[in-house]
């Protein structure tokens, strides 16, 4: 079974700074997605990422895939109020046309 | 625009009284799906359909039934709501195959009384 652990679950930063969420997950897989969620509303899709090494920017995002660790990355720079959301990895399940999400990193982006 | 449609955003029912939720696409899409989301929680996969295949997830309670009646439209039956049901219901479309990527509708809210 396909399980996938984000950390931090709870995230509170200041603007200006760096930070990094991480997705791991336990079997193999080449397709991750990054999904961003605010209040109330939707699941909004950010990144696809497709191969080993992968590395996909918008903004102040960057996310990337290491296929052999079993790991995604989200990085977010010099955070603004805005990006204040809920972010889920989904990995594809392989084989099916389902995705696995982890429990999503709740963000807090401070004045 | 291509776009997920759901209808309604916000549903209000009784409990015990059967509610539809709609899901509607323009993308032409194959796979359509049904999540559960909770508060402060992951979505939860409830079903989907391949074209017309239907597949049911495991532990899905059998009070949740879906139709998919042409490749635009989708709709989630809860044939006797719950207090427990009470959810955001999120409806997502995808090519299915190699590339997974899911698209997702609005959201309907649903409260149970």
């Amino acid at each position: 079974e396909l399980k996938v652990e984000q950390n931090p679950l709870f995230l509170s930063m200041q603007e200006g700074k760096n930070y990094t969420i991480y997705c791991n997950y336990s079997t193999t897989s080449d397709r991750l997605y990054w999904y961003r969620q605010d209040p109330g509303k939707s699941l909004e899709s950010l990144f696809v990422l497709l191969s080993n090494g992968a590395v996909k920017q918008e903004g102040r995002l960057m996310a990337s895939l290491d296929t052999k660790a079993r790991l995604s990355t989200l990085h977010i720079t010099a955070a603004v109020h805005d990006l204040s959301a809920t972010y889920f990895c989904a990995v594809d399940l392989g084989g099916s046309e389902k995705l696995v999400f982890g429990k999503g990193t709740k963000l807090t982006v401070n004045p | 625009d291509a776009m997920v449609i759901q209808n309604p955003r916000y549903q209000v029912t009784q409990f015990g009284k059967p509610v539809t939720l709609s899901c509607s696409q323009t993308l032409n899409h194959n796979v359509m799906y049904w999540y559960q989301q909770k508060s402060s929680q992951a979505p939860k996969l409830l079903f989907h359909y391949y074209d017309k295949d239907f597949n049911n997830e495991a532990d899905t309670p059998d009070n949740f039934q879906s139709r998919r009646p042409n490749t635009s439209f989708c709709f989630l039956d809860i044939r006797s709501p719950g207090l427990g049901d009470a959810a955001m219901y999120l409806c997502a479309t995808g090519l299915g195959g190699v590339y997974n990527e899911q698209f997702f509708g609005p959201g309907t809210r649903l409260t149970v009384l």
